[in-house]
């Protein structure tokens, strides 16, 4: 069964460093997103992207985080600056249509801001 | 914003009891999902409900869309150990690429 990939499963940074989470979509899925969740919290909405452009953002996503789909295959979410508050599982989602479809998450990766 | 708050936020239960959780929201939704979460996993899908009123199973697991459009229902029959996790409904919202937007969670631990 096709499943959304992402990478690492856990990063380490120092804060202030940049850090670059990798995923891999379901591949005849055109939806991407991302989301958190802060450690014993609920799952939060970052950002959206079709068709090569964000769809939609929340007010977490703000100017140090960057969405890109560099090739046919990868989706990236890049903090530039991390704050110890950026510390948090990081989902990558994926669906063949938004709205009603359903959403795959990706397994996630675990960043911890030092 | 949109809101959803789940209940009860944690239960702990015996094994081959059933379980009820509820999701309730601030505002309509047009479609239902619950997922579960396991410890360091991302949340999976296990039902999704696309009708006011409508009752869905999945095995074990029931759900149900409310009349209103601003609750559903989990049901889980015969619990196992296996259902230890975080359970979740989620709503998506509008727009060209709809964000989903999740509950509160309820901790469901399964005892022998």
């Amino acid at each position: 069964e096709p499943e959304v990939t992402q990478t690492p499963s856990h990063q380490v940074t120092q804060m202030g460093q940049e850090v670059i989470l990798r995923c891999v979509p379901i591949s005849n899925h055109l939806y991407f997103y991302w989301y958190r969740q802060i450690l014993g919290q609920k799952v939060e909405f970052l950002v959206s992207f079709y068709n090569n452009e964000i769809s939609e953002k929340s007010e977490i996503f703000d100017d140090q985080f960057s969405v890109e789909r560099p090739d046919g295959s990868n989706f990236t979410l890049k903090i530039r600056s991390t704050k110890l508050e950026d510390s948090a599982m990081y989902f990558c989602a994926s669906s063949e249509a938004p709205s009603t479809d359903t959403q795959y998450f990706g397994p996630g990766t675990r960043l911890t801001v030092l | 914003g949109q809101q959803l708050n789940q209940s009860p936020q944690s239960m702990f239960i015996q094994e081959g009891e059933d379980v009820s959780m509820n999701c309730t929201s601030s505002s309509i939704f047009n479609t239902w999902l619950w997922y579960k979460q396991d410890p360091g996993e991302g949340p999976v899908l296990l039902i999704a409900l696309y009708k006011a009123g409508e009752l869905t199973s999945n095995g074990r697991l029931t759900a149900q869309f409310g009349i209103t459009r601003k609750d559903s229902f989990l049901n889980i029959s015969a619990s196992i150990p296996s259902d230890v996790g975080i359970y979740f409904c989620a709503g998506p919202g509008t727009g060209t690429a709809s964000k989903l937007t999740f509950g509160t969670g309820t901790r469901l631990q399964v005892t022998l």
